[in-house]
Parts: C-alpha cells; structure tokens; sequence
C-alpha cells in the first residue's frame, strides 16, 4: 500500500505566482517530513523538512505546512520561477522511533510557464 | 565539498549475469542508504548502512540482492542473476546523523537488464 501519496502527478503556474504541491499519508509513526527536487538524470535533492512537533516551516520562497490530524502536507513556493521546474517528492521517515529511512510519493511533476 | 558520487552512471547487463553498483558516500556521513527508483514511481527503500553493518535491509527485495560497506565508507549494491524486472534507477544517499534528518542523494546508476 502507498503510505505516501501525491495525487497530481502533474501541475502548471505562471511564473511568479504561487506553486502549491501537496501530499497525504497514512502511516500515523511518521514524524518527520521532507520535500526533494530532482531534474532529470539528477539525484533528488532537498528542499526543505519539517518535524512533527510544528505546523509549519520556511525557508526563504518555500514553505512546508503540516496538518497532522488530516495526515496532510504541503510545499508552497512563492514566487515561482522557470528554474522551479522539476519533479518534486514528498518523503516522510520516523526517525524519532529509531527507523529513519524514507518513504516516497510518486512525485508531481511542476512546470513554470514563463 | 565533494556530494554522492555513483559509479557508474550507466549500466547494461544481460538477464542472468551479475553486477555491482558502486556508491561513495559524503567524507564523514555515517549513514548510507540504497534506495531504487521504477519508472514512473518516487524511490524505494532498499537497504541503510550505519558504519559497516547493516542496520536495515527490510527493502531487498530477494536474495538475489545484497550490498556491503566493509570500511565504514564506500558502498557496493551487488545483483545475482539479474532479470529484467531489476532495471531501475539505484540511488544511493547518505546522512550525517547529527540530529537531522536530510540525507544527501547521488546522481544514481541506471541499470537496464536485457
């Protein structure tokens, strides 16, 4: 089963407006959450994390939101630039609990239209 | 300073042989882990190092898969008898463990079995 799930495998904005991803999951152990970026033949590289203890964290044009009771995420840039185009993953870990390997959405492919 | 390299970037076998995927993980980070990557699909837990033992390999998928880290530093993925079903993005990430979370991605080995 996916405990990890992004439902839009693909998403179009203007540059300059604001890019919202989202992410949900069911595994009620994870405590710690991560967005990477990956271009292609590239490795993901990361974004930005968020631990389960807050709601939300930025970091200069990114920002993660958690809901916790909805098991929801989401990454918002702002704003978006042709640079931002890439697939962004949604990984989430319990790190907390001793085990932190990572658990992957499918991905969401983002394009920013000039 | 140097990221994750992965050697080699390419690699195609014939259905039957064996092959190993090499990983060299960033100087000082303790943590090592194997992920893959189906096409279409966000990465998938394979295997995670902690020095020289392995501390997690829940995610190999059989036998036939197996990896090492005899020295506490660079990595080895080895494939018996690969089948087509193996072809894949093999990703390798480290970490420092040093109270966070973020693990650092290669660029990957594409592996394509004939």
């Amino acid at each position: 089963d996916q405990q990890v799930k992004q439902n839009s495998p693909s998403l179009s904005v203007q540059e300059g407006r604001i890019s919202i991803l989202n992410c949900d999951y069911t595994n009620s152990m994870f405590d710690y959450f991560l967005w990477y970026k990956k271009y292609p033949a590239e490795g993901p590289t990361f974004l930005i994390s968020i631990s389960s203890i807050k709601d939300k964290n930025e970091d200069g044009r990114f920002t993660v939101f958690l809901n916790k009771s909805a098991k929801h995420l989401s990454l918002h840039i702002v704003p978006s630039q042709p640079g931002d185009s890439a697939v962004y993953f949604c990984a989430a870990s319990a790190p907390f609990g001793g085990n932190e390997k990572l658990t992957f959405g499918t991905g969401t492919r983002l394009t920013i239209i000039p | 300073g140097a990221g994750v390299s992965q050697t080699p970037s390419n690699k195609v076998t014939e259905k039957g042989k064996y092959v190993e995927l090499r990983c060299d993980p960033i100087s000082g980070h303790t943590a090592l882990y194997w992920y893959r990557q189906s096409l279409g699909q966000g990465p998938e837990f394979l295997i995670y190092f902690q020095g020289t033992g392995a501390a997690d390999d829940s995610g190999l998928p059989n036998d036939r898969f197996f990896a090492v880290r005899p020295e506490g530093s660079v990595s080895t993925l080895k494939i018996q008898r690969t089948e087509r079903g193996d072809s894949a993005v093999y990703l390798c990430a480290s970490s420092p463990r040093d109270g966070t979370y973020e693990q650092y991605f290669g660029p990957g080995t594409r592996l394509t079995v004939t």
